[in-house]
């Protein structure tokens, strides 16, 4: 299938630093991608929806300021988080579809990024 | 919210198969039906879709039933390393559709 990479797969940082995680698609160009949180033993819960060439679509109740998508190009968003305090512990998870080729329509997601605010 | 509901739980035996129901009664005539599944601390990895016919790969069997207001996702042979928490969800296949998530089914393998 369509690999999704993240990086980096785990950080850990001193609070209010600000950390950035990227999502790329390796095989395949997506012109939209989407950015989860996922706190332990539940589920993935939606942030926003990146759009490549525009801003992003954030859900309700997710600060835009704090936690600032680009998406560069058809195979990179970046999800930044900034001044990063311990409630920001998470686990990040991006996915994407692909536009034509590879399994279009299908949504593939990323092996996530574990981030860790101390 | 998401539009499918799923039990919160189930426990099947090694090397029997294992049967996931999912709900989505508000399904729309052009939304599939996905199955993804997350093992603890990664992404989750795509099983299996489809739009009204029963479908079969190398993972799983998915039987959508006829009115499609739910389906079954079926493990055949379960080993523990399909102890995980399987999500159903409902999307069109469009990369532009967001996609939220319900509670998921937690199945753990016994041996």
């Amino acid at each position: 299938g369509a690999v999704v990479s993240q990086h980096p797969s785990w950080v850990i940082c001193k609070s209010g630093t600000s950390v950035k995680i990227e999502c790329r698609s390796l095989d395949f160009q997506a012109t939209t991608m989407f950015w989860y949180r996922q706190f332990p033993k539940q589920s993935l819960m939606l942030m926003a929806t990146s759009n490549e060439g525009s801003k992003a679509t954030y859900e309700q109740g997710v600060e835009k300021d704090k936690f600032l998508i680009n998406h560069a190009s058809l195979t990179l968003s970046t999800l930044t988080v900034t001044s990063a305090h311990p409630e920001d512990s998470s686990f990040y998870i991006c996915s994407a579809s692909p536009v034509t080729g590879k399994g279009p329509g299908e949504l593939f997601f990323g092996e996530g990024s574990r981030l860790t605010v101390l | 919210d998401a539009k499918t509901t799923q039990p919160p739980s189930m426990d099947c035996a090694e090397g029997r198969a294992a049967n996931l129901p999912c709900n989505h009664s508000t399904i729309s005539g052009n939304e599939y039906v996905y199955w993804y599944r997350q093992i603890h601390s990664q992404g989750p990895q795509y099983i299996i879709h489809g739009l009204k016919n029963n479908e079969t790969n190398e993972m799983a069997s998915l039987i959508i039933t006829e009115d499609r207001k739910s389906s079954t996702l079926i493990l055949p042979h379960a080993t523990l390393r399909d102890t995980a928490v399987y999500y159903c969800i409902v999307r069109v296949t469009g990369g532009y559709q967001k996609v939220t998530f319900g509670i998921g089914t937690k199945l753990q393998v016994i041996p």
